[in-house]
């Protein structure tokens, strides 16, 4: 069984959906709560970074932990044609492994316009 | 503020042969992590470097290495390819909080 599981989808809906993506884990050690964006052909593109358990919000998009539950999730208001790509999920557990990420395998997202 | 740069984004190889990637972390970025891409693995970690030392590792065989430099910059090396190592390698650097940012990654393939 994988550290990280993802579902990978592929996800698609309409533009100006509400887009829930999520990872589930079994480290109870991780610390740290990443998604990362990956356009075709281009490096992981850093969205949202969390530190333990809680909700983060930056513009349309939401970050929420539940260390209990080992769930985190990642939600998308009003989404767009231009989010299109690859959502990954990455954690890590601090300290001196804080540079070693476990990922999810991605879930792939098409919004349609 | 530059980002993580990757050199050379594409290489063509043959089996047997060595390789060695490049990476420039952002400046003031100690760390610097090192991945590999495929459609069936995912993202797997190969290995990270902190302050010029191996800090981490993945499971990765020996025929992978890497060193990071004073500067931070890093390489990493593959020696006797084998075709299951094409591959896209990703390189990311790091503060100690903060998320890790990525290089645009070098697409190794090998024939």
């Amino acid at each position: 069984q994988k550290e990280v599981e993802q579902d990978p989808g592929p996800l698609s809906v309409p533009e100006g959906a509400i887009v829930s993506l999520n990872c589930t884990y079994s480290n109870s050690a991780f610390q740290y709560f990443m998604w990362y964006r990956q356009y075709s052909r281009k490096g992981p593109e850093l969205l949202m970074y969390t530190y333990s358990s809680g909700n983060k919000e930056d513009g349309r998009f939401t970050a929420q932990v539940d260390k209990s539950s080992k769930y985190i999730s990642l939600f998308i208001r009003d989404s767009q044609p231009s989010d299109s790509a690859t959502y990954l999920c990455a954690m890590s557990a601090g300290g001196t492994s804080y540079g070693k990420l476990t990922f999810g395998q991605g879930t792939i997202l098409t919004v349609h316009p | 503020k530059a980002g993580v740069t990757q050199t050379p984004r594409y290489l063509i190889k043959t089996r047997g042969q060595q390789v060695t990637l490049s990476c420039s972390p952002i400046s003031g970025h100690r760390s610097v992590s090192w991945y590999q891409q495929t459609p069936g693995q995912g993202l797997q970690f190969l290995f990270e470097y902190f302050s010029e030392t191996q800090r981490n590792k993945g499971n990765f065989p020996g025929r992978f290495s890497g060193r990071q430099f004073s500067n931070s910059r890093s390489e990493m090396n593959v020696s006797t390819l084998e075709l299951g190592d094409s591959a896209l390698y990703l390189c990311a650097s790091s503060l100690e909080e903060g998320g890790a940012f990525f290089g645009q990654g070098t697409r190794l393939t090998v024939v």
